[in-house]
């Protein structure tokens, strides 16, 4: 089993419309979750980091987590043909002093003009 | 701030030779974790290196093997290349503080080639 699982895609959106990336994760004991973004061609680039259950949000992106179900989400509002890249979820086992982060292999995105 | 930059862009190299990378952590950061994404994969963490030491590996090989510096920059050596071990390799840089949540933000990238 992965440490971290993501649908590879791609998911097709409107402009305008709302993506909804997920992920899931093996390691009940992770503390730290975090999304990037990876342009092809490109390295990852963060977007968004979660620590506790429930939202987060930051401009357009909202970040979900339900530790009891070992899930993490990213949303995008209003989708923009910028933001087709693929993204990644990285989660880690610690709180503070990350010494490994695990990846899963991505979800690419386009969004449709 | 200035951030994280590696060294070079891009190589060129035949299986059974080495190769070195470089990377030079971010303004104010003190730690550096690398990192290898074969095409279509997410990253796959090599090593982290934390006060000039060792801190914490994954599931890789001795032949790759790494430094840092006082200056908190770092070196990625891989001796013996293997076809396999073409992909992109990623720098990360992080301030590691008691108490303090820390994030990695990543370099550029070397895109490495083993024929």
């Amino acid at each position: 089993q992965k440490e971290v699982e993501q649908n590879s895609g791609p998911l097709s959106v409107p402009e305008g419309a709302i993506a909804s990336l997920n992920c899931t994760y093996s390691d009940r004991g992770s503390q730290s979750f975090f999304w990037y973004r990876q342009y092809s061609g490109k390295s990852p680039e963060l977007i968004m980091s979660i620590y506790s259950n429930g939202d987060k949000e930051d401009g357009r992106f909202t970040a979900q987590l339900n530790k009891a179900s070992q899930y993490v989400s990213l949303l995008i509002r209003d989708s923009q043909p910028s933001d087709s890249a693929t993204y990644l979820c990285a989660v880690n086992r610690a709180r503070y002093n990350f010494n490994k982060f695990y990846f899963g292999s991505g979800t690419k995105l386009n969004v449709k003009p | 701030e200035t951030g994280v930059t590696q060294s070079p862009t891009h190589l060129i190299k035949t299986r059974g030779q080495q190769v070195t990378l470089r990377c030079s952590s971010q303004s104010g950061h003190n730690t550096v974790s690398w990192y290898q994404q074969a095409l279509g994969q997410g990253p796959q963490f090599i090593f982290q290196y934390y006060r000039e030491e060792e801190n914490g590996r994954g599931n890789f090989p001795p032949r790759f093997s790494g430094l840092q510096f006082p200056n908190y920059s770092s070196e990625l050596n891989v001796n013996a290349l293997e076809l396999d071990d073409s992909a992109l390799y990623l720098c990360a840089s992080s301030l590691v503080l008691a108490g303090v949540r820390n994030e990695q933000f990543f370099g550029p990238g070397t895109r490495l080639t083993v024929l």
